[in-house]
């Protein structure tokens, strides 16, 4: 079972809108709703910021939001912020025999 | 408030073994799992299992069976996770995170492990 693939960085200016794609299978992404996000800033340990593909947590600002299509899920960030500068991880349910969750490689999204 | 607080960081030598806890606070204990995931030193997240508060339950990541075990203490709503015959890639933050349904909701602070002889 491979990592879902994640781009290695993704950038946008204050104001603009980003999007980080999550690709994996149809033994993962594309089979089940189970695709979640996390934010890790340096140092910190990840927070939930997307569940079942499209929820937000409470607290979870409404600027992040998620999508799946086929095998890919995204994140999109409206209205970009200093704050928002972290490494974002994807993660999914699988239903391979040789573990139960995969995560995404990481983006580090920079806010320019 | 829900809060997960993990011991302190350890260093062991490559062989030994190694357990960390992790004290759940602000939620019925036994009515979620706990999951354990790792990093590695700039590298990415890594699902290492999970354990169901409520039966005790496990479901390891194959790559790990044989040298994890995950348990819970309900009388004192702390989980644990033990790793045996360490070795130097096993150097990594390990977290505890409540598990809801298939998604993470909430991380402990990570438990530096270092494997070093």
């Amino acid at each position: 079972q491979s990592a879902l693939t994640q781009p290695a960085s993704v950038s946008g200016s204050p104001g603009q809108s980003i999007t980080i794609s999550c690709t994996g299978t149809s033994s993962d992404v594309g089979g089940y709703n189970y695709v979640s996000w996390y934010q890790q800033h340096p140092g910190k340990a990840p927070k939930l910021m997307i569940y079942e593909v499209s929820n937000r947590p409470s607290g979870v600002s409404n600027r992040f939001s998620g999508s799946k299509s086929g095998n890919t899920a995204s994140l999109t960030i409206s209205g970009l912020q200093a704050e928002d500068e972290a490494d974002y991880y994807c993660s999914s349910y699988t239903s391979s025999s040789t573990l139960a969750y995969v995560f995404g490689t990481g983006t580090k999204v920079t806010v320019l | 408030q829900v809060q997960l607080v993990q011991s302190g960081a350890e260093v062991k030598k490559p062989g030994a073994s190694v357990k960390v806890s992790c004290k759940a606070s602000g939620y019925t204990f036994t009515s979620y799992g706990i999951s354990w995931v790792r990093q590695a030193p700039g590298q990415g997240l890594e699902w290492m299992g999970w354990i169901s508060a409520y039966n005790g339950n496990t479901n390891y990541a194959q790559k790990l069976q044989g040298r994890v075990t995950m348990t819970t203490d309900t009388s004192t709503s702390t989980a644990y996770m033990e790793l045996r015959s360490l070795r130097s890639d096993d150097t990594a933050v390990y977290y505890c995170a409540r598990a809801g349904h298939h998604y993470f909701d909430y991380w402990g602070q990570g438990t530096l492990v270092t494997v070093s002889s």
